[in-house]
């Protein structure tokens, strides 16, 4: 079955304390990208990559890094997360820069305290 | 830059109600327009799409007109089930990146009751 799977689904943990979401896609799709959901401001793009080895920002990129060492996976980390990254996560990809529609993966709920 | 304003929610009603929900578009060039929608616990997934002016989308018996002179692209559709709450997206697409960047509304909460 085609998909993108994000891990893990629900995460709480502290200010400061470095963290992975991790995000695979089963499709050999080129373009994949992180977006993160809040109340009021719908979703905005963290990162993407258009390939192995090619990311850049987004909208919303301080506080997060990600890398994209195989075409498969492209991981969102939070060095030093804060209170103000709690919030929804959801993984995309795309075989073709998201000019076809994007497939999101089931989100990761993230709890800075 | 680009924007997508969508009517606040929640929006309640009765199951085989009538729905819209409305959708502004603000774009220097002449964007894709989407509703996507995303069910409890799930990821979003598209819903229908229009790519240029008067291009109408539909899926599911969901309807939207892309109305350029209007700038918007509000959501239809004539007979609302509890299956049908969500929480629905209005995007549209910037190619100035060189890619599809996909900016979307704030999202509007539907809950239909039987």
């Amino acid at each position: 079955e085609a998909q993108v799977t994000q891990n893990p689904r629900y995460l709480i943990t502290v200010t400061g304390k470095k963290l992975t979401v991790t995000c695979s896609q089963n499709m050999n799709h080129e373009y994949m990208s992180w977006y993160r959901q809040d109340p009021g401001l719908g979703l905005r793009q963290i990162y993407y990559s258009m390939n192995v080895e090619v990311t850049d920002k987004g909208d919303v990129p301080e506080g997060y890094k990600v890398s994209r060492k195989e075409k498969r996976n492209f991981p969102l980390i939070l060095e030093s997360p804060s209170p103000n990254q709690t919030s929804l996560y959801f993984c995309a990809s795309s075989p073709d820069r998201g000019y076809s529609p994007l497939h999101f993966g089931n989100g990761t709920r993230l709890t800075v305290t | 830059g680009d924007s997508v304003t969508q009517m606040e929610g929640p929006v309640t009603l009765s199951e085989e109600a009538f729905l819209t929900i409305n959708c502004t578009y603000t774009a220097t060039g002449y964007p894709s327009l989407f509703w996507y929608v995303q069910y409890p616990g799930e990821g979003l997934q598209l819903l229908l799409k229009a790519t240029k002016a008067d291009d109408k989308g539909s899926n599911k018996g969901f309807e939207a007109t892309y109305r350029k002179e209007t700038t918007s692209f509000h959501l239809e559709k004539g007979s609302v089930q509890v299956s049908d709450s969500a929480v629905y997206f209005c995007a549209l697409s910037d190619f100035s990146g060189g890619y599809n960047k996909l900016i979307f509304g704030a999202g509007t909460r539907l809950a239909v009751h039987p």
